[in-house]
């Protein structure tokens, strides 16, 4: 199995700073053939079922603010959030899908806070 | 607008089968772009993928709960079951479907429901 390991597990940021969130994959989830990264990023507010808000790394879903951002390739990904605002707080999950047959495995999320 | 949601009992005794269902509304679960899956999240805790079912009837699970995971898919009804066998109080979770765009991201999901085993 891919294990997922986000950094740090909490995080708390002030209101207008920018959040960073680390995931790191066991294996490299780069698919050579076609250069895109298996990765998807969701936020999950409480009492919430968790929302896709990147994908192929780095690939915004449609109506996520353009302060979520994905970067990063291979095995190290980073989830950025370029000013928080106060609806922001969540829990932060990363997840794999490049394992053929599928088993899709995800980070243990990463709970970010207002500071 | 697509929508998920599932249905099921609240409370399953020990050792006995859980059995949820998915409707699909807003949109139908015989397209050829989407699989459909179950997730859990154990209370306070994280995501644990069960298993993904294609129209077709194809399906992956995670090898963790394979001997105890069937599901199945009914496109007459828009629907998708779970059905987890000799559960324990380990099996107690939310249980979310979701949609799958192709075998890659979940880009859909259903609300949720909770299930508590307990005798």
């Amino acid at each position: 199995d891919i294990v997922m390991t986000q950094s740090p597990d909490s995080l708390a940021v002030s209101l207008g700073e920018r959040a960073t969130i680390n995931c790191k994959s066991s294996q490299s989830v780069l698919y050579s053939s076609n250069n895109k990264n298996y990765l998807a990023w969701y936020q999950q507010k409480p009492g919430q079922p968790p929302k896709l808000l990147i994908y192929w790394a780095s690939t915004r879903e449609s109506g996520v603010p353009d302060r979520f951002s994905g970067s990063g390739s291979g095995t190290d990904f980073t989830l950025t959030i370029s000013s928080l605002q106060a609806e922001d707080v969540a829990v932060y999950y990363c997840q794999q899908y490049y394992s053929t047959p599928p088993l899709y495995t995800f980070g243990q999320g990463t709970k970010l806070e207002i500071k | 607008q697509l929508q998920l949601q599932e249905s099921g009992p609240g409370l399953v005794k020990p050792s006995e089968t859980l059995s949820l269902t998915c409707t699909v509304s807003g949109g139908s679960i015989s397209s050829s772009s989407y699989y459909w899956g179950w997730i859990r999240q154990p209370p306070g805790k994280g995501l644990e993928w069960i298993g993904s079912i294609y129209y077709s009837g194809s399906t992956y699970y995670n090898p963790s709960l394979k001997s105890r995971v069937t599901i199945s898919v009914d496109t007459s009804k828009n629907q998708f079951s779970l059905k987890l066998s000799s559960v324990t109080a380990a099996d107690t979770a939310v249980y979310y479907c979701a949609r799958l765009y192709e075998t890659y991201y979940m880009d859909v999901w259903g609300k949720g429901t909770t299930v508590t085993v307990s005798s």
